[in-house]
């Protein structure tokens, strides 16, 4: 079945650092990916998606780069900064199961001025 | 645009009662999906209704059941609570048809605790 791994935190960085978050990815069929973020009593909002091979997603700084050969979607960012403290969360959607969303377990991110 | 509304924000409940939580979609948004989150199982597909049709379920109890009304609002109810049910549950809203996947928006979610 369809699933999302990603790497375990929680990460703490300091402000400036550079964040790489790694999430790969097992699908049936021709998967959208997604990357969402959670911050502290609140729901999930989109960061940013790619929807097939190859394409980048990028949104506030972050990128991330549908990799079909490795089955990754790992989760980018130059220069962190405090405001980014949050719990980001890789996800699929799979053609072969419309709408339902395969998340990961979420990467608690930490950064400190 | 309004967002994802869920009520009620926080709920307590005794063990053995019975909940319903809701949902209001964004305006134009067709399907409703319902996830559960806590820590020790991350999030959890629960189901999704599409024009007052459920269409996809996950591996929930028969005791966790859904309905969308024609106006896409949705609400989920839970029969005879456990201590496990305690959680956040979160309502999605997207565009999607049958042939498309786009992204899903999420509520706040609702906060229910079972004591």
């Amino acid at each position: 079945g369809d699933s999302v791994t990603q790497m375990e935190g929680p990460v703490t960085l300091s402000e400036e650092a550079f964040l790489t978050i790694n999430c790969t990815y097992t699908a049936t069929g021709y998967p959208s990916l997604f990357w969402y973020v959670q911050y502290p009593g609140e729901g999930l909002q989109l960061l940013l998606k790619a929807t097939k091979a190859d394409d980048k997603g990028s949104n506030k700084g972050f990128e991330a780069t549908y990799r079909k050969e490795t089955t990754s979607f790992h989760l980018e960012k130059g220069s962190v900064q405090v405001s980014d403290s949050a719990v980001y969360f890789c996800a699929l959607t799979d053609s072969n199961t419309g709408n339902q969303f395969y998340f990961g377990t979420g990467t608690s991110l930490t950064v400190i001025p | 645009k309004a967002g994802v509304t869920q009520t009620p924000r926080y709920l307590i409940k005794t063990r053995g009662q019975q909940v319903t939580l809701s949902c209001s979609p964004i305006s134009g948004h067709r399907s409703v999906s319902w996830y559960q989150q806590t820590p020790g199982q991350g999030l959890q597909f629960l189901f999704e209704y599409f024009s007052e049709t459920q269409r996809n379920k996950g591996n929930f109890p028969g005791r966790f059941s859904g309905r969308q009304f024609s106006n896409s609002r949705s609400e989920m109810n839970v029969s005879t609570l456990e201590l496990g049910d305690s959680a956040l549950y979160l309502c999605a809203s997207s565009l999607a048809t049958a042939a498309l996947n786009t992204e899903a928006f999420f509520g706040q979610g609702t906060r229910l605790t079972v004591v």
